[in-house]
């Protein structure tokens, strides 16, 4: 069974600009979740996609944003690109968890998107 | 808001023995669940084990078992008969549930442990 998978592996970007990155869930998984790991801050939560909806976003700015298409994929775009938005970006996915919270759904992750700004 | 320490930054195991890494959380809420991630040098999240905050047995997988002790809010991960490949950095995180409570799916992670396997 293919796991969680991620492109690019690796965009280089300017500031100013904007940056797409994308992910495809492990099969029969309709929950996506992205993650961005930047060098001393660790990991932290960026969105929850479910069945198309964003469910949850963690405090990131508006210009992080993302979607979720019809087939589960999806998609983070970075705009206006800082240099601090530097980092490893990271894929979930799980089974449905449904609004009630998925406290026993186990997050898969993807090999990650290595972001750098110049 | 929840909370994951891991007071480890560094720990070094010889190649075949047992080693400890230890996580703490802090969270009011009765219903959580408790994972442990590995991540080599290539990036990739590797998900290791998971212990729900009403299960009564530690969670056992393969090599792997939680050590959780409720009352103390400790979930450490026991890696026993230490393999070259276990090296790498390890990942103690959280999850709570509904949006309302401060949930809503997200993991949140502690600063890692870097193990180191040695010969």
């Amino acid at each position: 069974e293919a796991g969680v998978t991620q492109s690019p592996t690796h965009l280089i970007k300017t500031r100013g600009q904007q940056a797409t990155l994308r992910c495809s869930p492990i099969s029969g998984h309709t929950s996506v979740y992205w993650y961005q790991q930047a060098l001393g801050l660790g990991l932290q939560f960026l969105l929850w996609y479910d069945e198309g909806e964003e469910r949850n976003r963690g405090n990131f700015p508006p210009r992080f944003s993302g979607r979720q298409f019809p087939n589960y994929s999806s998609e983070l775009n970075v705009n206006a690109l800082e240099l601090e938005d530097s980092a490893l970006y990271l894929c979930a996915s799980s089974l449905a968890s449904g609004l009630a919270g998925g406290i026993t759904d186990t997050q898969y992750f993807g090999p990650g998107t290595r972001l750098t700004v110049l | 808001a929840q909370k994951i320490t891991q007071t480890q930054p560094g720990m070094f195991v010889q190649e075949k023995e047992a080693v400890t890494l230890d996580c703490t959380y802090d969270t009011s809420d009765q219903s959580y669940g408790l994972f442990w991630y590995k991540q080599p040098s290539s990036g990739e999240m590797i998900f290791l084990i998971y212990q729900g905050s009403y299960d009564e047995q530690n969670a056992t997988e393969g090599r792997y078992s939680l050590n959780f002790q409720k009352a103390r809010k400790s979930a450490n991960l026991v890696i026993s008969a230490s393999q070259l490949g276990d090296s790498a950095m390890y990942f103690c995180a959280m999850i709570l549930g509904p949006i309302l409570t401060g949930g809503g799916n997200k993991l949140t992670f502690g600063t890692g442990t870097q193990l180191k396997v040695e010969l």
